[in-house]
């Protein structure tokens, strides 16, 4: 079956750096997918991971380790807008995306 | 930004009455998805389709079929709306990079809230 975990919520401090996981159990693998999504819009593409390791774009960063059906999120020095919903997702074998429920990130002053 | 349009952007309907949401994208991407997303379950595949007149089901079908008769529309029906159908509704659009590292992203369109009464 199709399965992929994340934190219901988390909560930081702006300025901060906060970590989301991800664990899959997925019948094929394409490659993790994180978006962000904030409340009552369409959810826009972060990040891309297809091989083991880290991918870094500006203040965000994004982990894989396949053996493990592990990824993680980094956002660094925290800001206010980066609240919002981060939604790890999974391309299987089938062209399809699996997502996981998604992690509320709230930002606190 | 990939050009995707879905309509209508809220609707409200009563039990029982059919219900067609469009989605229509102007970059000529091979495949269309119909996403509906509640809480606590994330975005969830409904159907999809890989290219004119070729679909194929997702995780929650029933009580849905699609259509996809040029590249551009993807069309999803409700055909007799339950309660359970209240929902936000996304289209989505993916193109896949032969030959090359796969960069497959999901552009998003801008959802469609139904609310069935």
């Amino acid at each position: 079956g199709q399965n992929i975990d994340q934190p219901t919520e988390m909560t930081a401090t702006e300025g901060a750096i906060v970590q989301i996981n991800c664990t899959y159990q997925t019948s094929g693998f394409n490659g993790l997918f994180w978006y962000q999504q904030h409340a009552g819009e369409a959810p826009t593409f972060l990040s891309y991971n297809v091989l083991d390791g880290l991918e870094e774009k500006g203040r965000f960063s994004s982990f894989l380790s396949r053996s493990k059906g592990y990824s993680y999120l980094l956002l660094k020095e925290l800001q206010m807008k980066d609240s919002a919903s981060y939604l790890c997702a999974v391309l299987d074998y089938g062209q399809n995306f699996v997502f996981g429920p998604g992690t509320r990130l709230s930002v606190l002053p | 930004d990939a050009g995707i349009t879905q309509s209508p952007r809220h609707k409200v309907t009563e039990t029982g009455t059919p219900v067609t949401l469009r989605c229509h994208q102007t970059e000529n991407h091979r495949y269309m998805y119909w996403y509906r997303q509640d809480p606590g379950h994330g975005l969830r595949l409904i159907h999809y389709s890989y290219g004119v007149k070729d679909t194929d089901k997702g995780e929650v079908s029933d009580g849905y079929s699609v259509s996809r008769s040029k590249t551009e529309d993807f069309l999803l029906t409700l055909e007799s709306a339950t309660s359970s159908q209240t929902s936000v509704y996304f289209c989505a659009i993916s193109e896949p990079s032969l030959g090359k590292p796969t960069n497959e992203k999901l552009f998003f369109g801008s959802g469609t809230q139904l609310s069935v009464l």
